[in-house]
């Protein structure tokens, strides 16, 4: 089936750990998302890649790294864990060709202790 | 003052109820979409718009790209609509999100 795939959906870890979220999409999108929605604020944009090979900084990219890895893959990695990291983190992709669709990843739940 | 604004911010209505919910934005856009997000679930795209008028079931999406406004109506609302409703635009390849309208139907 079409669409995207994020994982993993749960994940605790401990101030200072890294991790890194996996999105993947099956549709040919050249533009990919990684958001953070917390409760009250909406979604708040990290890093988006327009392209295979190319990143770029959102609204609140600090304690991320991205990776736009092929296509189909962009990872969002923590180097470092914090607590502000807490969050819903939800993977979107866009395909500008043609149909504009916009489909987004079930979303991973993370809390930093 | 953000991108996109949606009004209101919460609405409560009794099933049954013709609901409206409002998103306004400032910047030239390619599309806008509407996404309906039910409590602890996932973000599903329920229109996208580049103008005119979009109906699927009871749902209704209409644009006036000439006053940058959109809105959303729901007919014959049922609990099950009760989601928080958010409106997105697109310029090229960045998405731009309104903060989302949350709506309550009750039986």
């Amino acid at each position: 089936n079409a669409g995207v795939t994020q994982t993993p959906k749960f994940q605790v870890l401990k101030t200072g750990q890294s991790m890194t979220l996996q999105c993947a999409q099956d549709m040919n999108h050249n533009s990919m998302y990684w958001y953070r929605q917390d409760p009250g604020m909406g979604l708040r944009l990290i890093y988006y890649s327009a392209s295979e090979g190319t990143t770029d900084k959102g609204e609140v990219p600090n304690g991320y790294n991205v990776s736009r890895l092929n296509k189909r893959e962009f990872s969002l990695r923590l180097e470092s864990a914090a607590p502000s990291q807490t969050s819903v983190y939800f993977c979107a992709s866009y395909g500008l060709a043609g149909v504009r669709e916009l489909f987004f990843g079930e979303g991973s739940r993370l809390t930093v202790l | 003052k953000n991108e996109v604004e949606q009004s209101p911010q919460n609405l409560t209505a009794q099933e049954g109820e013709f609901i409206t919910i409002n998103c306004s934005y400032s910047v030239g856009i390619s599309a806008l979409h509407w996404l309906q997000q039910h409590p602890g679930g996932g973000i599903v795209s329920l229109f996208m718009l580049s103008s005119g008028k979009k109906k699927h079931g009871r749902l209704i999406a209409t644009i006036n790209i000439q006053e940058k406004h959109s809105s959303l109506h729901i007919t014959a609302s049922h609990p099950r609509d009760s989601a928080v409703y958010i409106c997105a635009v697109s310029r090229t390849d960045k998405l731009i999100f309104g903060t989302g309208t949350r709506l309550q139907v009750f039986p």
